[in-house]
């Protein structure tokens, strides 16, 4: 256990749908990163908060979006979904940003829309 | 950070042999080099970093060497073991200071273990 909470795990979901992808950091994290990867392919940077505010962001869709709460967990939303956004999305923290200690990430949601 | 490639992309070696991965970046302010390990089914793992004012670190089987100067760092395993099979990904950055960056990871390397 990596200390960093995804759920669910696992997400089947019809085109034209919205989900939710939750992320709790590891303890103490105030970082927390979004990525997204496809069938063997890359990691690809989706967006970044810090202790609440968003920080930077990638090539995210403008059908995503995502916020950090008070409480430092993380959710990604994702809405009119399309075949292509069938992924596994991971979420991972740090202590600060830029970090020299390095990410950890969660086990990840893998998302199918069907 | 910036741009980062990955090589080679898959390299498949013999139990007990050695694996040498290469990432090369562009951003000359990077400062920490990290390396992932994602085995099938989990979120990358960092299992060995190092930071731009040593040239070289161990850990049992793995090693990581820098070049600042080329701007490349390597991933070595020796004595590679089945459990080494994953894919691994480097992603380099500058640590330490506060303006956000967006940390890119390289495009990844498959290593598979032949017994």
């Amino acid at each position: 256990d990596s200390g960093v909470t995804q759920t669910p795990k696992h997400l089947i979901t019809a085109t034209g749908q919205r989900v939710t992808l939750r992320c709790s950091p590891r303890s103490g994290d105030l970082s927390v990163y979004w990525y997204q990867q496809s069938l063997d392919q890359g990691l690809q940077f989706l967006i970044q908060y810090y202790n609440g505010e968003e920080r930077a962001k990638g090539n995210i869709l403008e059908r995503f979006s995502a916020q950090q709460f008070p409480d430092l967990h993380s959710e990604l939303n994702l809405s009119s979904l399309e075949l292509g956004d069938s992924a596994l999305y991971f979420c991972a923290s740090s202590v600060v940003e830029n970090s020299n200690y390095g990410y950890t990430f969660g086990s990840g949601t893998r998302l199918t829309v069907v | 950070g910036e741009n980062v490639e990955q090589h080679p992309s898959t390299l498949s070696v013999q139990e007990g042999d050695s694996a040498v991965i290469k990432c090369t970046y562009s951003d000359s302010a990077s400062n920490y080099f990290p390396w992932y390990k994602q085995e099938l089914g989990k979120g990358p793992q960092l299992i060995i970093d190092i930071r731009s004012n040593v040239g070289e670190k161990k850990d049992q089987r793995i090693a990581v060497t820098l070049n600042k100067t080329a701007k490349h760092f390597s991933l070595h395993i020796t004595e590679t073991q089945p459990e080494d099979s994953a894919v691994y990904f480097c992603a380099p950055y500058r640590a330490g200071y506060s303006s956000a960056s967006k940390i890119i990871f390289g495009s990844g390397t498959r290593l598979s273990i032949r017994p």
